[in-house]
Parts: structure tokens; sequence; C-alpha cells
């Protein structure tokens, strides 16, 4: 079946650490995009990629950081830089970047203790 | 940017009740409209989009939502709520050949019995 992976589903930091968030699909979707979730405030977009190699800031992208050097996977590491980094991470992907649907993985619960 | 406004953050209705989410957006041109549905600790899931054409726009599980160019609205409405629907719904907006989806903060429905 294709779909988007994401790993681990919770992940826990202690505070001064970097940590990687998996987001792997096998859909051939050329754009691929991170969102944080926080409750009451719906999705932000960390950061984007449209195509392999290029990769654009969001809205929220500090402390934050990602690669894409294979059109299936788009790895986000969040640094030590990230003052709040307590949040549910969404991946998502679309055939063409922009307005065509996006489908999103089932997410990773990030917790800083 | 984008901006979308999803009125009542928790909506409570009776097994068998209509359901209505407001959706209200703001754009100078038509954009490209969403409903995504989220069940706890997962990822969002497209319940129906609306690009060009028909205004009124069929989805999954019953779902239906309404473009209204006049009142910059998106309401998404289902006639009979089934317990099974209990979740959180969320409006995303995007201008045409935008990269970006603008998300409301969500509403999060329940269901009586």
């Amino acid at each position: 079946d294709g779909g988007i992976t994401q790993s681990p589903k919770y992940l826990f930091r202690k505070e001064g650490q970097n940590v990687t968030l998996s987001c792997e699909q096998n859909l051939n979707h050329d754009a691929m995009y991170w969102y944080r979730q926080d409750p009451g405030q719906g999705l932000r977009l960390i950061y984007y990629s449209q195509i392999v190699n290029d990769f654009q800031k969001g809205d929220i992208a500090e402390g934050y950081s990602v690669s894409r050097e294979k059109k299936e996977s788009f790895p986000l590491t969040v640094t030590s830089a990230q003052k709040n980094p307590t949040a549910f991470y969404l991946c998502a992907s679309s055939i063409v970047p922009g307005t065509d649907t996006q489908y999103f993985g089932p997410g990773t619960r990030l917790t800083v203790l | 940017a984008q901006s979308v406004t999803q009125l009542g953050s928790h909506v409570s209705v009776s097994e068998g009740a209509l359901v209505l989410l407001r959706c209200n957006y703001s754009s100078s041109v038509p954009p490209y409209l969403f409903w995504y549905v989220q069940y706890p600790n997962q990822g969002l899931q497209l319940l129906l989009k609306y690009t060009t054409g028909a205004t009124l726009v069929k989805g999954i599980n019953g779902f239906e939502a309404e473009f209204k160019k006049s009142e910059t609205s998106f309401h998404l409405t289902k006639p009979s709520a089934h317990m099974s629907d209990a979740a959180e719904y969320f409006c995303a907006v995007s201008d045409p050949g935008d990269y970006k989806l603008s998300f409301g903060a969500g509403t999060t429905v329940t269901v009586r019995a």
C-alpha cells in the first residue's frame, strides 16, 4: 500500500538535545511538507520541499532544519535552538507543489523533558 | 496570506442530528478549499475539496460542503451525525498556484448518544 510513514510515533528528548523525525513516502510525490500542531492553533508550516535537493522555510522555521536528498524522504531535525519543541509533528506530501491535495502521515508526538 | 476562521472550537451534537461546521476565509480571488478530519493521535484525512466547478462538494462519510463566494464561506455539513464522527475537523485554504495551505484552528465534534 502507498502512503506516508513517520517514526517514531512518540519521542522524548532532554533539553539541549537535537532530535530527528523521520518521514518517508512511497507515493512518488514531488512535494513534501512538515507541520507543527499545537492545541487550539491548527497546523503551522515549518518547511516544505518542492523537489529533491530543494526546500524552503515556512512560517515557523526557526530552530528546525530539514534535508531532501531523496524524493521519498524528508527528515526534520528539531534543534536545541527551538525554544518550545513539545508538539505533534505532521509530515505531508502532494503530487505537485501548491494546490494539489496534501496527504498526511500519522504524526510524531515530541515531548521535551 | 490567507486567513481561515472556524467558528466554534467545540461542537456537540446528538446522534442523528445535523452537523454544521463553519469556515470563513479571507481572499480576493476564489481559493482552493479543503476539509480534513483528524482522529486522536492520528494524521489528517481529506474529507472533501473544492477547486473549480460545482460549488456543492460531496465528500466521504456523508459529508458535504458548499462554496459561497459572496460570503467567503465553505461550511461543512452532515445531515445525520454518527458516533464515529467524533473527531477534530480542520478547514484549509490555498490561493491558486500557491504552495501553502492555511489551516483554521480546528473544531472538535462530540456526538452524544
